[in-house]
């Protein structure tokens, strides 16, 4: 089965850090971009960040450049999200999604974890 | 940046009912358009990907159409199941906004 399994959200304290990892199953985990998108609550979805499949390539999104930092084991099957300097505006579910492939380019977020909530407060 | 606008926020329908989604682009995104189902509590589930290509397994009165900036998500005729949240996205290799939603309600 194919599968994506986040991990490590909580709670912290604003400017404090926090690592969420996801764990895949099910596939060739090497040969996919991977994504993290975030929901804060109530809210709608929000793209984080874009890692390509040998993690030579990352894009974030403005609101977290300089603070989350993104890496990928692939030996491990893993995916990885560093968050550092959080704000009470970084509270929210995130998801890591895969992107399908579509000759060499990444395609839609096919497959979604089920979420880790991270909320930042005092 | 790229900006995806829906329309409408919210959407009141009955079982039976074909309902129409729009999305707009800012600027012009080809067809890396794709569309998401969202249940309260859950994880999105990605129905059509490139504008206008079903995703496996997924119902076929869910259609999409559209390029360029204007796209549009069809649901032939509306089933129990289908009221949820829809987003639309573009998406390409550095980036992939969302659009607000669209809540569809009975």
């Amino acid at each position: 089965e194919v599968q994506l399994v986040e991990s490590g959200g909580g709670l912290v304290q604003p400017g404090g850090s926090l690592r969420l990892s996801c764990a895949a199953s099910g596939f060739t985990f090497s040969r996919y971009w991977m994504s993290w998108v975030r929901q804060a609550p109530g809210k709608g979805l929000e793209w984080v960040v874009n890692i390509k499949e040998d993690g030579s390539e990352k894009y974030f999104v403005d609101s977290v450049k300089g603070r989350f930092t993104i890496s990928r084991d692939n030996a491990k099957n893993s995916l990885y999200l560093q968050m550092d300097s959080l704000r009470a505006e970084d509270t929210a579910v995130y998801y890591c999604a895969r992107r399908a492939r579509w000759l060499q380019f990444p395609d839609a977020f096919d497959i979604w974890g089920q979420g880790t909530m991270v909320t930042v407060s005092s | 940046d790229i900006q995806m606008t829906q329309s409408p926020s919210t959407l009141s329908a009955s079982v039976g009912d074909r309902v129409t989604i729009t999305c707009r682009a800012s600027q012009s995104i080809s067809d890396w358009l794709a569309w998401y189902q969202q249940k309260p509590g859950k994880a999105p589930k990605l129905l059509i990907y490139r504008a206008s290509s079903l995703e496996s397994g997924v119902p076929s009165r869910f259609s999409g159409s559209g390029s360029g900036t204007e796209f549009t998500l069809t649901i032939s005729s509306l089933q129990p199941d289908d009221f949820a949240t829809y987003y639309c996205q573009q998406y390409n290799s550095y980036s992939g906004t969302f659009g607000q939603g669209t809540k569809v309600e009975i």
